[in-house]
């Protein structure tokens, strides 16, 4: 089992819905949790952390974890074409030195 | 600052060439790192700093040298590559190592090996 999963997509929203991402992870001792959002061919940006289960928000973003489950999701509010990208899922360990990330899901707002 | 500085943008380069990719923040952030990035796929750690000291070497061939001048920059130096090495390389930094902090991307350096 790959240590965190993710949809590939690619996952089409029409403009002004939400669009759901998911993410699952094997190891229960994982600690933080990441949302990044990479353009094509540009580079990731974090846009959402999330270390405690629940829901945390950020404007049109709302990050949910569930440790219990072992997934995190993203929910982005009122979807706009900008919002096309990949995103990422990443984690970490408690004490590890590095990310992992997951494949990511191409999301696709329609307009 | 909140930026992660790379250089250069896109670099070819033959596979007897010497050539280093530069990596600056001034965000007084003590680890940075390395990412290889191969089209629709996710990030591939290469190397961690943390400060200044190199602490993961994810197996990464010789053929690619990590060099960690101060706090605020990181070199990659790169001989004689292959063809398959033509990426996206990423640098990022955090305020320590560890997944604990987000990381800041910088916006890549796309290499391509001819």
């Amino acid at each position: 089992q790959k240590e965190v999963e993710q949809n590939s997509g690619p996952l089409s929203v029409p403009e002004g819905a939400i669009a759901s991402l998911n993410c699952t992870y094997s190891d229960r001792v994982s600690q933080s949790f990441f949302w990044y959002r990479q353009y094509s061919g540009k580079s990731p940006e974090l846009i959402m952390s999330i270390y405690s289960n629940g829901d945390k928000e950020d404007g049109r973003f709302t990050a949910q974890l569930n440790k219990a489950s072992q997934y995190v999701s993203l929910l982005i509010r009122d979807s706009q074409p900008s919002d096309s990208a990949t995103y990422l899922c990443a984690l970490s360990l408690s004490g590890n030195e590095k990310l992992t990330f997951g494949t990511g899901t191409r999301l696709t707002i329609i307009p | 600052d909140t930026e992660v500085t790379q250089t250069p943008k896109h670099l070819v380069m033959g596979m007897t060439n010497k050539k280093s990719l530069k990596c600056e923040q001034h965000m007084g952030h003590r680890a940075m790192y390395w990412y290889k990035q191969k089209a629709k796929k996710p990030p591939e750690l290469m190397f961690v700093y943390s400060y200044e000291k190199l602490s993961i070497n994810e197996s990464v061939p010789s053929r690619f040298s990590p060099e960690c001048p101060n706090s605020s920059l990181l070199n990659l130096h790169l001989h004689a590559l292959q063809p398959e090495d033509s990426a996206l390389y990423l640098c990022a930094s955090s305020q320590r190592a560890g997944g604990d902090y987000g990381y800041t991307f910088g916006s890549g350096t796309r290499l391509t090996v001819v």
